[in-house]
């Protein structure tokens, strides 16, 4: 079965520096997406990025951007510049169209980001 | 705002009893998953419909069901409710055959 691990439970950053979240992942296919979704207090859960694993280029989204290393089964989130809204839950999320997660999504359990001011 | 809509917000009831929660897909959206989120389950998958029809099925009780209707929305049933259903439950949408999908607000469900 597939899982999404995220190791750090809580990570903190002074506003305007970087800071970097980590997720692995485990699964069979080779076909497949990683996703990050945050959610702030309000609770929504807002999509951040989005990398397809076909592709070998790492997306990015403004200050955000992915360092995806697929044969290390890899999937880091870089928040640059970090702005006191960028303070929330922040999830990393497997969705294949194969295999036993066929059509939903597969979340780490969290990594809450405090942002100093 | 993600254009999928949840009703009720905040839902607060008793043990036994049974609620109804219901979510609105975004224009366009064939699509709804389902899901729960629990301090000591994280984010969990419950079922998926398409087009009126089941697709697929998490880690859903059996005194949880669910039913997509033909305008598309969709109504997930939580029947003899525990504390532990307590939770924040999600619907998110999508055309269907694409992988990205958005979340509606949630309808937080306190049973006490």
């Amino acid at each position: 079965a597939q899982t999404v691990t995220q190791s750090q439970p809580e990570m903190s950053v002074q506003e305007a520096e970087t800071v970097t979240l980590s997720c692995t992942y485990d699964t069979s296919e080779s076909d497949y997406y990683l996703f990050w979704y945050k959610q702030p207090p309000s609770r929504q859960m807002i999509l951040v990025i989005r990398q397809e694993a076909y592709k070998q280029q790492n997306a990015t989204e403004n200050r955000f951007s992915v360092n995806f290393q697929k044969a290390a089964k890899s999937f880091s989130l870089k928040i640059s510049d970090s702005q006191l809204g960028d303070a929330a839950m922040y999830f990393c999320a497997y969705y294949s169209n194969y295999g036993g997660s066929q059509g939903n999504l597969i979340f780490g359990k969290g990594t809450k980001l405090s942002v100093k001011p | 705002d993600s254009g999928v809509t949840q009703t009720p917000k905040h839902l607060i009831t008793a043990t036994g009893q049974r609620v109804t929660l219901r979510c609105s897909p975004r224009s366009g959206d064939l699509s709804v998953y389902w899901y729960q989120q629990s301090l000591d389950q994280g984010l969990q998958f419950l079922i998926q419909y398409y087009n009126g029809e089941e697709r697929a099925k998490g880690n859903i009780l059996e005194r949880f069901s669910a039913q997509q209707f033909p305008d598309l929305h969709s109504e997930l049933n939580l029947s003899s409710l525990e504390l532990g259903d307590s939770a924040l439950y999600f619907c998110a949408s999508n055309r269907g055959d694409t992988d990205t999908q958005y979340f509606g607000p949630g309808t937080r469900l306190t049973v006490l």
